[in-house]
């Protein structure tokens, strides 16, 4: 079965330093990859996603993801965190149907906090 | 920008009660979904509703819970007797199609409490 391991469970940077958040994935194929980010009472934002191509992918916000198929994982970058940066950030893969409306499995989430 | 509502926001109940959450897909998506997110725990699936019937559902996803589409542009989620471990954030997500590009959009959530 497919799952989603975010090792680090709450890391805090500061204020224009980069980032780098990472996702690992167990899939036998090449896999939908997501990230989404939740703020403080929002709901889920789609950061970006990776379905084929291209291994560098960018996303909202100045964000961008690289897969790498060799490792497993699919890491979140930002060259220079902003202060509103901070949220929880999730990496989910769609499962082997996603394509015929199948789910998505979550990591447990990377909790970021931004110092001034 | 087109995004999925839901209604509550907030909802306190007591063990035992009925809760319908409802949400707003966007409009014109074909698929939907319900997870939750327990405190400090991550993301999980709980059903995907397609044509008018569940896709899929988790073991969650028990006799306690049935969802339904009323209307066409309502998307509910009962839990008919709630327990204190249904306290959670609920999420739901609609989808455009079937296709490998498309993406699951959330909504806001609803945090259900059970006293």
């Amino acid at each position: 079965a497919q799952s989603v391991t975010q090792p680090d469970i709450h890391i805090t940077v500061s204020e224009g330093a980069s980032l780098e958040l990472r996702c690992n994935y167990s899939y036998g194929a090449t896999p939908y990859l997501f990230w989404y980010v939740q703020s403080p009472g929002q709901g889920l934002q789609l950061l970006l996603k990776y379905f084929s191509g291209d291994t560098l992918v960018q996303g909202i916000k100045g964000f961008e993801a690289e897969f790498k198929r060799s490792q497993s994982s699919f890491n979140l970058r930002k060259p220079s965190v902003h202060w509103s940066d901070a949220a929880e950030y999730f990496c989910a893969v769609g499962e082997s149907y996603y394509n015929q409306g199948g789910k998505l499995i979550f990591g447990q989430g990377t909790e970021l906090s931004v110092k001034p | 920008e087109p995004e999925v509502t839901q209604t509550p926001s907030h909802q306190v109940t007591q063990m035992g009660q009925e809760v319908i959450l409802r949400c707003v897909p966007i409009s014109n998506h074909l698929y939907f979904y319900w997870y939750r997110q327990i405190l400090g725990q991550k993301v999980e699936f709980l059903v995907s509703f397609y044509n008018n019937e569940i896709s899929e559902k988790s073991e969650i996803f028990d006799d306690q819970f049935s969802v339904e589409r009323p209307d066409g542009s309502n998307f509910t989620l009962k839990i008919r007797s709630t327990k204190l471990e249904d306290s959670a954030m609920y999420f739901c997500a609609s989808r455009g199609g079937a296709g490998g590009k498309d993406t699951q959009y959330f909504g806001p959530g609803t945090r259900l409490t059970v006293l």
